[in-house]
């Protein structure tokens, strides 16, 4: 089974919206992370957010947001207030404690915003 | 801060020849660095995991003796792609991490195309 599930291969939002971006994990370890990343196209991967599996807050990084339903094993992103610059492929990640230095990356959500 | 650098960033070879690509952590101490591979349109591929003075722990299926990693320090690893093939082409991305730190830091990747 994948480690690591978005089901969304693109999306558009229109400009200043927000837009959720669904990630679905698959682990048995108790302890994990989940990760954000933004992969515009120069290639660069940006890291955006982390949560980690015992936070009981969801976490916040200004306009990212990342929605965790542990029981659901889902950690979406929500963007808030898109912007133009916003446009780019966007990953999430898990890591499991077990094997600290994996990542297992989902395949991606090609995020359009429009003006 | 938390800044990896890779150079070159794109580069053009001819088969048969091996190229050399470096990855730096320019304002932190990287324990950990990754290589990850990347098709087009597609998810990043983890190829190896080195620590700083040990061997690197290459992934299944990813052959050793032709992907040359080397991490002799802190702040650099280098991914030796050796006797090249147009199959090799593609975009290499390292990523950073340091000790105790829940996030990798990805160097702007290296597009190499073998001719």
């Amino acid at each position: 089974a994948q480690k690591i599930t978005q089901t969304q291969p693109g999306m558009f939002v229109q400009e200043k919206e927000a837009v959720t971006l669904d990630c679905t994990y698959d682990t048995s370890d108790q302890s994990y992370g989940l990760f954000w990343y933004k992969q515009p196209s120069s290639g660069e991967m940006i890291f955006l957010i982390y949560q980690g599996s015992y936070d009981e807050q969801n976490a916040t990084e200004g306009r990212y947001s990342l929605n965790f339903q542990k029981a659901r094993k889902s950690a979406n992103l929500v963007i808030s207030a898109s912007q133009l610059g916003d446009s780019a492929m966007y990953f999430c990640a898990m890591r499991e404690e077990y094997n600290f230095n994996k990542f297992y990356f989902g395949s991606g959500t090609k995020l359009n915003v429009k003006p | 801060g938390a800044v990896v650098s890779q150079h070159p960033s794109w580069v053009i070879c001819k088969s048969g020849t091996s190229v050399k690509i470096e990855c730096r952590s320019l304002d932190f101490q990287a324990t950990t660095m990754f290589w990850y591979r990347q098709f087009p349109k597609q998810s990043l591929m983890l190829m190896a995991t080195s620590n700083e003075g040990s061997k690197a722990t290459y992934e299944q299926g990813v052959e050793k003796d032709k992907f040359l990693i080397n991490h002799a320090s802190l702040t650099l690893s280098t991914l030796t792609v050796t006797s090249a093939h147009p199959e090799d082409s593609s975009f290499y991305i390292c990523s950073a991490r340091g000790l105790g730190a829940n996030e990798q830091y990805f160097g702007p990747g290296t597009r190499l195309t073998v001719t």
